[in-house]
């Protein structure tokens, strides 16, 4: 059971560069999201989406792009790379609802020099 | 905008303490949840309460939400090794898909 899969786990940039972390879950999710967890910050949403096709912004979006072309895959693009985006990235999946368990991935550390 | 306040946002004690975690708002939710994270790992669900004066155990652990839902408390009994990493708690509001999250209780546990 993959779960929710992220790569890569690690990645340095330097300001201005672009990259694309991958997220892939086997759960049949209709939610995906995409989050940053800084110290003493919690988790901050940055993108979602609540099906192939459809996506949104989240409280933190400046910066970066998303896709959903399968209900499988919910790639997170940086666009340009800036020193205040090193963060430690998560992708989570869920069935939504009350009661909805969102389900992580292990999290990719970006460091941006 | 933070609308979930967690206390305290750092707390080391020794193995065999209790100890309470809370999670305030001024807002309504619909349900809350509590997750685990441990270094170097994504969040993991513990529980989820929805009833006004909810409480739900898992094993040592007390989870209960406020009878009005704006609050919730995390008590940990006799509490182990094992038992230390950050502690989030997310509110689910009007939406069916959107989380508030707190920021976090840094728990140590010292043998």
């Amino acid at each position: 059971n993959a779960g929710v899969t992220q790569t890569p786990k690690f990645q340095v940039l330097k300001t201005g560069q672009s990259m694309t972390l991958q997220c892939a879950q086997d759960m049949n999710h209709e939610y995906m999201s995409w989050y940053r967890q800084d110290p003493g910050m919690g988790l901050r949403l940055i993108h979602y989406s609540v099906g192939a096709g459809i996506t949104d912004q989240g409280e933190v979006p400046n910066g970066y792009n998303v896709s959903r072309s399968t209900t499988e895959d919910f790639p997170l693009r940086l666009l340009s790379a800036a020193p205040s985006q090193t963060s430690v990235y998560f992708c989570a999946s869920g069935r939504g609802g009350r009661t909805g368990e969102l389900f992580f991935g292990e999290g990719s550390r970006l460091t941006v020099l | 905008t933070q609308l979930l306040e967690q206390s305290p946002q750092f707390l080391s004690i020794q193995e065999g303490e209790n100890l309470t975690v809370y999670c305030n708002s001024s807002s309504v939710f619909s349900s809350l949840q509590w997750y685990r994270q441990e270094p170097g790992e994504g969040p993991v669900l513990l529980v989820t309460v929805v009833t006004g004066g909810e409480v739900k155990k898992l094993k040592r652990l007390t989870f209960q939400f406020g009878d009005a839902r704006k609050d919730s408390s995390l008590h940990i009994t006799a509490a182990q090794p094992g038992d230390t990493g950050l502690y989030l708690c997310a509110g689910v509001k009007d939406s069916n898909y959107q989380l508030i999250w707190g920021a976090g209780t840094k728990l140590i546990i010292k043998p």
